[in-house]
């Protein structure tokens, strides 16, 4: 696609439940990442998958949250045991690889995001 | 970790006025770049600059990476300017790859 999609938009789910965020980067980008957007707050990193490295899971809150990404493609961020402190927007972005000539370009592009409420 | 300060945290515009956005950072990096998130929450690349000036139409952006710092510019403002701007470096290090983001500049602008 030409950019950057994350689905559903919106998600309402009651606490405890389980739920899965799934993010498409844009075609040929090699990096993915995650994020999470508290009300009024700056973006704060959860994870990074860089090709077929072991993924940077650094920002992850606690043991409720993982990701998977197949290949280069699709991700899924799912949140087990939902907690109101998780209610927040996630967005995800890709980029292409640095590379290691030239240049050192890393730009993000960032998908629409999905808005999650925990009641 | 890296810190972020951008400032000032909120900006009130007279339709047509001009601006500047400041964005510090405390330690060196490799990639910067400048956000502006509408009101449907959308983040809408502005600039990829971690050094030297680029121009888009009213906006520029200026980052002196030696001194740690990047400024916005806005110029001739439009109520369609209104949102908040945001700051993001990556760092220098290593296989490590994220962003990370200053609180933001809540920007209005007024009719």
């Amino acid at each position: 696609g030409a950019g950057v999609s994350q689905s559903p938009s919106n998600k309402v789910t009651e606490k405890g439940k389980d739920v899965e965020l799934r993010c498409d980067p844009i075609s040929g980008h090699t990096a993915l990442y995650w994020y999470r957007q508290r009300l009024g707050q700056g973006l704060e990193f959860l994870i990074y998958f860089q090709g077929n490295s072991a993924p940077d899971k650094s920002g992850l809150p606690s043991d409720r949250f993982s990701a998977e990404r197949t290949g280069e493609s699709v991700s899924t961020l799912t949140i087990q045991r939902t907690q109101q402190e998780d209610s927040a927007v996630y967005l995800c972005a890709s980029s292409l690889a640095r590379s290691r000539g030239l240049a050192d370009y890393n730009e993000q592009f960032f998908g629409p995001g999905t808005r999650l409420t925990v009641l | 970790g890296i810190q972020v300060e951008q400032s000032p945290p909120d900006l009130i515009l007279q339709e047509g006025a001009n601006s500047t956005l400041r964005c510090n950072f405390s330690d060196s990096v490799n990639n910067l770049q400048w956000f502006h998130q509408n009101p449907w929450g959308q983040l809408i690349n502005l600039f990829y600059i971690p050094s030297g000036t680029k121009q888009n139409g009213r906006l520029s952006a200026t980052t002196v990476a030696t001194e740690r710092y990047s400024l916005l510019y806005i110029s001739s403002s439009q109520t369609t300017d209104s949102g908040v701007y945001f700051c993001a470096v990556e760092r220098r290090a290593g296989a490590n790859s994220k962003l990370t983001f200053g609180k933001g500049i809540t920007l209005s602008v007024r009719p």
